[in-house]
C-alpha cells in the first residue's frame, strides 16, 4: 500500500549548521509532497511543498529536492536556529484536488545554542 | 479570523461513552478531513469529504462517524470510546492539494 518513510526520527545539531531531513514514497504515482512543521501541542504548519513536475523549490533558508525516479524527497534547512527545533513530517499526495496526506513518521529537531 | 477552528480543544472522558468533536473552515474550501494524531506523533488521514460528500473513509472502526452539514463544517462523532481512541484529532481543510490544519482536540479516555 501507499507509504512514506522518513529519516532520521531525531536530529540534533548547533545553531547555524545545516540539517537534512529524507523521506521515500511508495506509489509512483503521487505528485505532489509537502513538508509540515509542528511545534509542541501546535498543529502542523505548512512550511513548503514540491510538485512532481519541479526538482527543486527553495524559500530563504529552506528548500525541497525531488527524486522521482528514485522516488526520494528531502527538506534542507541551512543557518539552523533555535527556533527551527520542532518536529518535521514530509508527506505525500496523489491527487492536485484534495488527496489525502500520508505522512512520513516526523523527524524531531533540536538545534542547540 | 481564525481559518480553520476545531472544538473542544481537550476533551476527558470515561470509556464507553459518546462525544463529538467539531470543526469549521472560513476559507471556503470544498474539502475537509479528519486526522488522527498517535502518542508517537504519527498522522494518519481518518476520513475526507468533498462538498459534503465522503470521498475517503480509511478503514475506521464504523464506532466514528463523521457528518458534514454544510461545505464549512465537518463534524466527528465518537460511540463507545475505548483506551485506544486516545490521541489528537486534527481536522484539515483544502481548496487544492495545500491542506490547513485546525489546532487539534486532544482526546484522553480513561
Amino acid at each position: 500500500g501507499e507509504n512514506v518513510e522518513q529519516h532520521p526520527s531525531t536530529l540534533s545539531v548547533q545553531e547555524g549548521d545545516s540539517a537534512v531531513i529524507k523521506c521515500t514514497y511508495s506509489d509512483s504515482a503521487s505528485n505532489y509532497f509537502p513538508w509540515y512543521k509542528q511545534e509542541l501541542g501546535k498543529r502542523p504548519q505548512l512550511i513548503i511543498d514540491i510538485r512532481s513536475n519541479v526538482g527543486e523549490k527553495k524559500d530563504q533558508r529552506i528548500a525541497v529536492t525531488l527524486n522521482k525516479t528514485a522516488k526520494h524527497f528531502s527538506l534542507h534547512i541551512t543557518e539552523t536556529q533555535p527556533e527551527d527545533s520542532a518536529v518535521y513530517f514530509c508527506a505525500a499526495s496523489k491527487s492536485l484536488q484534495g488527496g489525502k496526506l500520508i505522512f512520513g513518521q516526523g523527524t524531531e529537531l533540536s538545534v542547540k545554542p | 479570523d481564525t481559518a480553520v477552528s476545531q472544538t473542544p480543544k481537550y476533551l476527558v472522558t470515561q470509556m464507553g461513552n459518546d462525544k463529538s468533536i467539531k470543526c469549521e473552515q472560513n476559507l471556503g474550501h470544498d474539502t475537509m478531513y479528519w486526522y488522527k494524531q498517535d502518542s508517537k506523533k504519527f498522522l494518519k488521514i481518518m476520513f475526507s469529504y468533498n462538498n459534503k460528500e465522503l470521498i475517503i473513509n480509511e478503514t475506521v472502526p464504523n464506532r466514528f462517524s463523521p457528518k458534514s452539514p454544510d461545505k464549512a463544517h465537518l463534524n466527528l462523532h465518537i460511540n463507545s470510546l475505548e483506551l485506544g481512541d486516545s490521541a489528537v484529532y486534527f481536522c484539515a481543510s483544502s481548496q487544492a492539494e495545500t491542506q490547513y490544519f485546525g489546532p487539534g482536540t486532544r482526546l484522553l479516555v480513561l
